[in-house]
């Protein structure tokens, strides 16, 4: 089955640190990545897409992600991280058979710290 | 639309009463979804219009749930007989299909129902 996978349900770092959110994706074929995310009592925001090229992927926000064929993982990650990021984000992946939509991981809420 | 708008934003209703979710999806966007994400979890997939017909209506629960889609516009989501367990914010996003290098879904800031 197609799924992805976000290991940590909170990340918690403190303003002006490193952020990682990790996610692990299984698919079958070439995958299309995706991360969103959504602040509080707000819609899903699109952040940036892997779907071929270059294995590190620049989005919004200063966010950027690294497709890692081999570790099957597309984490996100942003070199310095600002109180206004702490929200929900969300991994996901296409699925092609039998359909054509986006599948989602659990979420991993970032709380970033002043 | 500029957006994705969905309505109503807030739905109370009494256990055991029919609802009706409304999307209005971007124009000109081919492809809609319905998610359903409950409180503290991640996004469930419900349903794929492509066009006004459903590729793959998988994740719709129960034969409680349905949804149409007039040509390539507004979706309805109907959900009968509500449960207290039908309680969620329920998404719609839409996209352009076939799906190219600028592919991204683009979401409704949802409808909230609780039922009681």
């Amino acid at each position: 089955a197609q799924s992805v996978a976000q290991p940590e349900d909170q990340v918690n770092v403190a303003e002006g640190n490193p952020l990682t959110v990790k996610c692990t994706y299984s698919v079958s074929g070439n995958p299309y990545l995706f991360w969103y995310v959504q602040y509080p009592n707000r819609g899903l925001q699109f952040l940036l897409k892997y779907i071929t090229g270059d294995n590190l992927v620049k989005g919004s926000y200063g966010f950027e992600a690294e497709f890692n064929k081999s570790q099957t993982s597309f984490h996100l990650k942003k070199p310095s991280a600002l109180v206004s990021d702490s929200a929900l984000y969300f991994c996901a992946v296409r699925v092609l058979h039998n359909t054509d939509k986006l599948i989602f991981g659990t979420g991993t809420r970032l709380q970033v710290f002043p | 639309g500029a957006g994705v708008s969905q309505s109503p934003s807030n739905k109370v209703t009494e256990k055991g009463k029919d609802v009706e979710l409304r999307c209005d999806p971007i124009s000109g966007h081919t492809a809609l979804y319905w998610y359903r994400q409950r409180l503290g979890q991640g996004l469930e997939f419900l349903i794929y219009f492509q066009g006004n017909s459903a590729p793959d209506k998988s994740g719709l629960p129960s034969d409680r749930f349905s949804a149409e889609r007039t040509g390539e516009s507004v979706s309805t989501l109907t959900i009968q007989r509500t449960q207290q367990e039908d309680s969620a914010v329920y998404l719609c996003a839409s996209s352009l299909r076939p799906w190219g290098s600028n592919y991204g879904y683009t979401f409704g800031s949802g409808t909230r129902l609780t039922v009681v």
